[in-house]
């Protein structure tokens, strides 16, 4: 099955703007869809398709994705997007399955 | 905004089955596809599985063997069983809807409303 690796932390001072990746054989064929969880709280969809936000979501997340790796950008990163950032994807072996990124601890 | 919760024993005993269901309010029920996903304490997000509005399934190959999906239209609700669990399998439960979201500049795959988690503790 298909892996999805990030990179366990990144930091980014309050209004700067940070890259989180997602790498992974999966997303030659499929985009990543991007997730933000808080302490004690389920995950919410930040980010799905080429790049498309949910209603609610601010405009200073963003997304992309060239060859293997997909991206979600935090344009002027603000307190409250201090979090765990996950990916997700279809599996690359068996479009039927999902799988997750390891998943990123983003600090402001 | 639908909202889906959880519900299920918060205790399992090693060897025995966890049991789980989502009620999906407003009757959506049919028209989408539902996982189940987990976190054990700590660590990463695990997709477990899903069912489809048609009730086909799939399943992580590293549950299948262990894992059912069941779908009760009639009270708008599925349903999660795993057996013989062990305390690995203590996590927070989470069930989602799961869908293709079509947009003109390329939609895609997403988990896009959740319920808020269950813990479940697997020990004697």
């Amino acid at each position: 099955s298909s892996e999805l690796t990030q990179d366990p932390a990144v930091s980014v001072a309050l209004g700067q703007t940070v890259r989180i990746t997602c790498q992974g054989d999966s997303l030659r064929a499929y985009f990543a869809s991007w997730y933000q969880q808080k302490p004690e709280q389920a995950p919410v969809l930040v980010i799905y398709g080429k790049n498309n936000r949910p209603s609610g979501i601010p405009d200073r997340f963003s997304g992309s994705s060239s060859r293997n790796t997909a991206s979600l950008i935090i344009t002027g990163a603000q307190a409250e997007d201090e979090a765990d950032y996950y990916c997700s994807s279809r599996d690359n072996s068996d479009n039927h399955l999902r799988v997750f990124g390891t998943g990123t601890k983003v600090t402001v | 905004q639908v909202q889906l919760q959880e519900s299920g024993p918060g205790l399992v005993k090693p060897s025995e089955t966890l049991s789980l269901t989502c009620t999906v309010p407003g009757g959506s029920i049919s028209s989408y596809y539902w996982s189940w996903i987990r976190q054990p304490p700590g660590k990463g997000l695990e997709w477990i599985g899903y069912i489809s509005f048609s009730e086909s399934t799939s399943y992580n190959p590293s549950l299948k063997s262990r894992v059912t999906i069941s779908l009760d239209t009639s009270k708008n609700q599925f349903s999660l069983k795993l057996n013989s669990v062990t305390a690995a399998d203590t996590a927070v439960y989470y069930c989602a809807r799961d869908q293709f979201i079509y947009e003109t500049n390329g939609g895609g795959d997403a988990f896009d409303i959740w319920g808020q988690g269950t813990m479940v503790t697997v020990s004697s």
